[in-house]
């Protein structure tokens, strides 16, 4: 079955970019019909959906869309998050996953990513 | 932007009790677009319902969603020790959204 992991660095500091990879296994994100998502989690709380990329198309969250850019290495099997202008606020577990219209059903395991100087 | 609000926050029970977690949307929602998801500490969400009510792969028949429009419901008929976990709903939209969770803890 298809398995997602992330990467990238686990400390960033306030006010540079987040950059995180997600690399898929038993899958190609360019066969079509999913959606390939970015969702983080803040310490002790609830699930955010931070976008996803759709074929070629990106939808983000309205309130992360003016830092958030998602995109696609098909050569790699790779598609990747990056969140600009990061702040202590943007410390999490951050998750990238597979879904489709209605539910995801493969999440990677997570990548804790703190924001700090 | 559809809000979900689960109740309780958290229920505490028992092993063998009944579990019924409420999700409440602040519009209509499609019967299609409406999961449920368990989580541990520690994991990634899994997903134990999608449609509502049908029952992901390898999901415990213990476990039932129902509901249609504004409310919908996650039942865990008797509850196992590994059921102990936090329970999200979420659907699908723009944006795509989550619930604020249910912990399900050992009363």
């Amino acid at each position: 079955q298809v398995q997602l992991q992330e990467s990238g660095p686990g400390l960033v500091k306030p006010s540079q970019s987040l950059s995180l990879t997600c690399t898929v296994s038993d899958d190609s994100i360019s066969s079509g019909g999913y959606y390939w998502s970015w969702i983080r989690q803040h310490p002790g709380e609830g699930l955010e959906w931070i976008g996803y990329i759709y074929y070629s198309a990106t939808y983000y969250n309205p309130s992360l869309k003016s830092r958030v850019t998602i995109s696609a290495d098909t050569s790699k099997n790779q598609f990747s998050l990056k969140l600009s202008s990061v702040t202590v606020a943007d410390t999490a577990v951050y998750y990238c996953a597979r879904g489709t219209d209605s539910f995801i059903a493969y999440w990677g395991q997570g990548i804790q990513v703190t924001v700090s100087s | 932007e559809i809000v979900l609000t689960q109740s309780p926050g958290t229920l505490s029970l028992s092993p063998g009790d009944r579990a019924t977690l409420s999700c409440r949307a602040s519009e209509s929602v499609s019967i299609n677009f409406l999961a449920w998801y368990q989580q541990k500490p520690g994991q990634a969400p899994r997903l134990l319902i999608y449609g509502a009510s049908t029952r992901a792969t390898g999901i415990p028949d213990r476990f039932s969603g129902s509901g249609s429009g504004t409310d919908f419901s996650l039942t865990i008929s008797r509850l196992e020790p590994e059921d102990f976990a936090v329970y999200y709903c979420q659907t699908f939209g723009s944006p795509l959204t989550f619930g604020g969770g249910t912990k399900v803890e050992i009363k």
